[in-house]
């Protein structure tokens, strides 16, 4: 089965803080992605890489930036947070860009941002 | 663009009862289609999938037939269980999209005892 981590399940941080939301997954796949989920919103994408070193502004860019140095590991960084931060953040991984496999999701960080 | 729409909730049920979740989906292309399931405070599990018009895809008792005819990607289970309560996601993935998901908004289940 794939796995897909994310660093923390729960975490809260300061305004004005920079945060770093980690996600590693098992299975050598080649595209990752970072959402968020907020009630009523549904899901939205941040950020996605289809390879490493690679990135691609999702439909909510604008605060967050992303670095996948290592072909497993996609980092979500909040690069000054603020408090409409506050989420939960879900990150995704699948197998090649035009494949159309499925997403496999990690479990979740609940960000409270004070 | 692409999009999808599935039926507003929450849906409360009792148990033992047969669910149906609606779900169409607007697509240019030839979409996979998923559905995912979130239980409370954890992240999307992958439910089932169909990859092609007609395909059944099936997991835990849930079914769902992908229509063409009807774009449409309805969710079932014959018999309900308290453990079923939770949120499902429809969702297509295009790859002129590159494999980008499309989720609809989410609907809520809540099974009774």
């Amino acid at each position: 089965d794939v796995k897909v981590t994310q660093s923390s399940r729960y975490l809260v941080k300061r305004t004005g803080e920079k945060v770093f939301l980690e996600c590693v997954q098992d299975m050598d796949h080649e595209n990752m992605f970072w959402y968020r989920q907020d009630p009523g919103l549904g899901l939205r994408l941040i950020y996605f890489s289809y390879d490493v070193k690679m990135k691609e502004k999702g439909d909510i860019p604008e605060g967050y930036s992303v670095s996948r140095e290592k072909k497993e590991r996609f980092s979500l960084i909040l690069e000054s947070a603020s408090t409409n931060q506050t989420s939960m953040y879900l990150c995704a991984s699948s197998l090649q860009r035009f494949s159309n496999q499925p997403q496999h999701f990690g479990d979740g960080t609940r960000l409270s941002i004070l | 663009g692409n999009s999808v729409t599935q039926m507003e909730g929450p849906v409360t049920l009792s148990e033992e009862a047969f669910l149906t979740i609606n779900c169409t989906y607007t697509a240019t292309g030839y979409p996979s289609l998923f559905w995912y399931v979130q239980y409370p405070g954890e992240g999307l599990q992958l439910l089932l999938k169909a990859t092609k018009a007609d395909d059944k895809g099936s997991n835990k008792g849930f079914e769902a037939t992908y229509r063409k005819e009807t774009t449409s990607f309805h969710l079932e289970k014959g018999s309900v269980q308290v453990s079923d309560s939770a949120v499902y996601f429809c969702a297509l993935s295009d790859e002129a999209a590159g494999n980008k998901l499309t989720f609809g908004g989410g609907t809520r289940v809540l099974v009774k005892p």
